[in-house]
């Protein structure tokens, strides 16, 4: 199962908006809508920000928002924080009933 | 609060075999499934196994299928990974994390250090 698809690197500055995409195939992320979405600080364990493709949990700010379309899904952060900058990395069940992970996306507050 | 505690890292030959456990505190740990996650240094999540909540399913990625075992005991609310025919790639930090409802996880311990050298 290779990882699917996420950009190196994104950057915005405080108070933009950036998307980062996540792509996988129809066995994975066009397949189901369990795409999740975690947030990781150096040095730490990753947390979850989104789960089934676009819902937050409880703590979550709003300013985090998912979607998916066909084999590709997106993180928005809204009114980006200086508090933001980290690594994103997206993850989906898959049709062997494992899970699959994003190749991960730094995100950089300018 | 939900504790994920993981423990049995340290440094190991190729080759050789480690278990790894997991200490889970503050849910109904029987049921909910568990998954392992895995981070070489510098480098992103790697998935490793999921157990169902009452153990009768297992599943594995690719790359350690074969040569490590997930089991729990939910008599002592503890997750374990057998690791066997440890090879270099083997290397991480490897995570416990707890399922949650919608195929994601939404608790992850702070990790516990694999390396794997001669």
């Amino acid at each position: 199962q290779s990882a699917l698809t996420q950009p190196a690197s994104v950057s915005g500055s405080p108070g933009q908006s950036i998307t980062i995409s996540c792509t996988g195939t129809s066995s994975d992320i066009g397949g189901y809508n369990f795409v999740s979405w975690y947030q990781q600080y150096p040095g730490k364990a990753p947390k979850l920000m989104i789960f089934e493709v676009s819902n937050r949990p409880s703590g979550v700010s709003r300013r985090f928002s998912g979607s998916k379309s066909d084999n590709t899904a997106s993180l928005t952060i809204s009114g980006l924080q200086a508090e933001d900058e980290a690594d994103y990395y997206c993850s989906s069940y898959t049709i062997s009933s494992t899970y699959v992970f994003g190749s991960g996306t730094k995100v950089t507050v300018l | 609060q939900v504790q994920l505690v993981e423990s049995g890292g340290g440094v190991v030959q190729p080759g050789k075999s480690l278990r790894l456990s997991c200490a889970a505190s503050g849910f109904p740990f029987g049921n909910y499934g568990v998954h392992w996650v895995r981070q070489a240094p510098g480098k992103g999540l790697e998935w490793v196994a999921f157990i169902s909540f009452d153990g009768n399913n297992k599943y594995y990625a690719d790359s350690v299928k074969g040569r490590f075992t997930i089991s729990r005991d939910n008599s002592k609310n503890t997750v374990y990974v057998q690791m066997s025919s440890l090879k270099t790639e083997d290397a991480a930090v490897y995570y416990c994390a707890k399922d949650g409802s919608y195929h994601d996880i939404d608790y992850w311990g702070q990790g516990t250090l694999v390396t794997v050298s001669s």
